[in-house]
């Protein structure tokens, strides 16, 4: 079985950094992705992590620990348009399919 | 690339209405896909995947049903909807150049 966990909402404001944790717990273990999703879109790919460590992608970063079972996804220099829901999902050994938290929505303000 | 490709955007069924979602994909053969649906407030649920024409595993309750007739088709269906059927739903293939998913727009769904 698996189980991952993200806060609910998080408010942030613009051009301040705010950082979106996510914890897992799971029988095995690949990877991790984050996913943005913007209200009635699809999520979209942000970010694969494999190895531990923080991998950095312009204003997003993320990081992965896999003795913790712990991920986090850093956003720099908020801007408005990253008021999204911010979905990690772990991608679980023998697993046909990626196992999502239920999401992070993150409000950014003036 | 793969593209996914899913319709309608926006669908209001009255409750013990059929349903049919339709999933096409353009890019690599015999892709895996699967079927999420997204409730409000709520993470992604899987409903569904298939690994080839004609097999479709199942993770949920027995009102929904899948059908894979192509190799780069997929649909979701119902033969009569519940109010708790409401909700977002997503197709999914690979995503061959950052590994995951990538995904169709998605279906509104409301039943009412």
């Amino acid at each position: 079985g698996q189980n991952i966990d993200q806060p609910t909402e998080m408010t942030a404001t613009e051009g301040a950094i705010v950082q979106i944790n996510c914890t897992y717990q799971t029988s095995g273990f690949n990877g991790l992705f984050w996913y943005q999703q913007h209200a009635g879109e699809a999520p979209t790919f942000l970010s694969y992590n494999v190895l531990d460590g923080l991998e950095e992608k312009g204003r997003f970063s993320s990081f992965l620990s896999r003795s913790k079972g712990y991920s986090y996804l850093l956003l720099k220099e908020l801007q408005m348009k990253d008021s999204a829901s911010y979905l990690c999902a772990v991608d679980q050994t023998g697993a046909n399919n990626l196992f999502f938290g239920t999401g992070t929505r993150l409000t950014v303000i003036p | 690339s793969q593209t996914i490709h899913q319709w309608p955007a926006t669908l209001v069924q009255p409750v013990g209405s059929p349903l049919s979602l339709e999933c096409t994909v353009e890019g690599t053969s015999n892709p895996n896909l699967y079927w999420y649906r997204q409730a409000a407030g709520r993470g992604l649920q899987l409903l569904f995947y298939s690994v080839g024409i004609g097999q479709i595993s199942s993770e949920v309750p027995q009102n929904l049903s899948a059908s894979r007739p192509q190799d780069r088709q997929f649909i979701l269906s119902s033969k009569k909807l519940l109010l708790s059927d409401s909700g977002f739903y997503l197709c999914a293939g690979p995503d061959e150049i950052n590994y995951g998913y990538t995904f169709g727009s998605g279906t509104r769904l409301t039943v009412v």
